[in-house]
């Protein structure tokens, strides 16, 4: 079975500038979570789909955005792009059962750096 | 082997070593936690988990510890090996009622394994 997948593996952006980042889960999968890891605060939750809806936030700007399409692919969005987003943008999926067992496996990311 | 009390950022130890990565955790109430294992270039890769019901589990080469008491999460590694170098992190959850399980990462620990 494919693991998890993240398109593009690296961006480079300008301050100011947008940027969409794409996940497709594990088939199967119908959970997906973003997450922001930088040296300095680590791995940090952005946020949960479910059946192409936000089930769970983290605590990001509301410059941080995401969707999830019916085949549970999801993107996020950064809009006005500063240089503290420079980071690994990873995504995980799991079958969306509201039970903590239920493990997230991890894409290998997408390295954003904003110049 | 070598064994440390308190989350350390860097860990060095020789190959045939047993190594002992500690972790704490924040909250009393998560009730599920997970090492997760990172490769240069990759996203984190799941190792073992525990539940908050049980203070031990053993894997393959692994063992996980849990220490609800003092909040504080341990992984064991039998005979580490020099693919074992990578950064380790203890994750726990929050399953929020209906909301979606988010992962609570800890400050990870890079181990260096020399032959």
């Amino acid at each position: 079975k494919a693991g998890v997948t993240q398109t593009p593996r690296y961006l480079i952006k300008t301050r100011g500038q947008q940027v969409t980042l794409s996940c497709s889960p594990i088939s199967g999968h119908r959970s997906v979570s973003w997450y922001q890891q930088t040296p300095g605060q680590g791995l940090q939750f952005l946020f949960e789909y479910f059946s192409e809806t936000q089930r769970n936030k983290g605590n990001f700007p509301g410059r941080f955005s995401g969707r999830q399409f019916s085949n549970s692919r999801s993107e996020m969005n950064v809009s006005t792009l500063e240089l503290g987003d420079s980071a690994l943008y990873l995504c995980a999926s799991s079958g969306g059962l509201l039970d903590p067992t239920d493990t997230q496996y991890f894409g290998p990311g997408t390295r954003l750096t904003v110049l | 082997g070598e064994s440390v009390g308190l989350h350390l950022p860097t860990l060095s130890v020789q190959e045939g070593d047993n190594s002992i990565i500690n972790c704490a955790y924040s909250n009393s109430a998560s009730d599920y936690f997970i090492w997760y294992k990172q490769e240069s270039g990759k996203g984190p890769q799941f190792i073992i988990d525990i539940r908050s019901n049980m203070d031990k589990r053993q894997g393959q080469r692994v063992t996980v510890l849990l220490n609800k008491t003092v909040k504080h999460l341990s992984l064991q590694i039998a005979a580490t090996q020099p693919g074992d170098s990578a950064v380790y992190f203890c994750a726990e959850t929050l399953a929020t009622n209906q909301a979606g399980t988010a992962l609570i990462f800890g400050k990870g620990t890079t181990l260096s394994v020399s032959s």
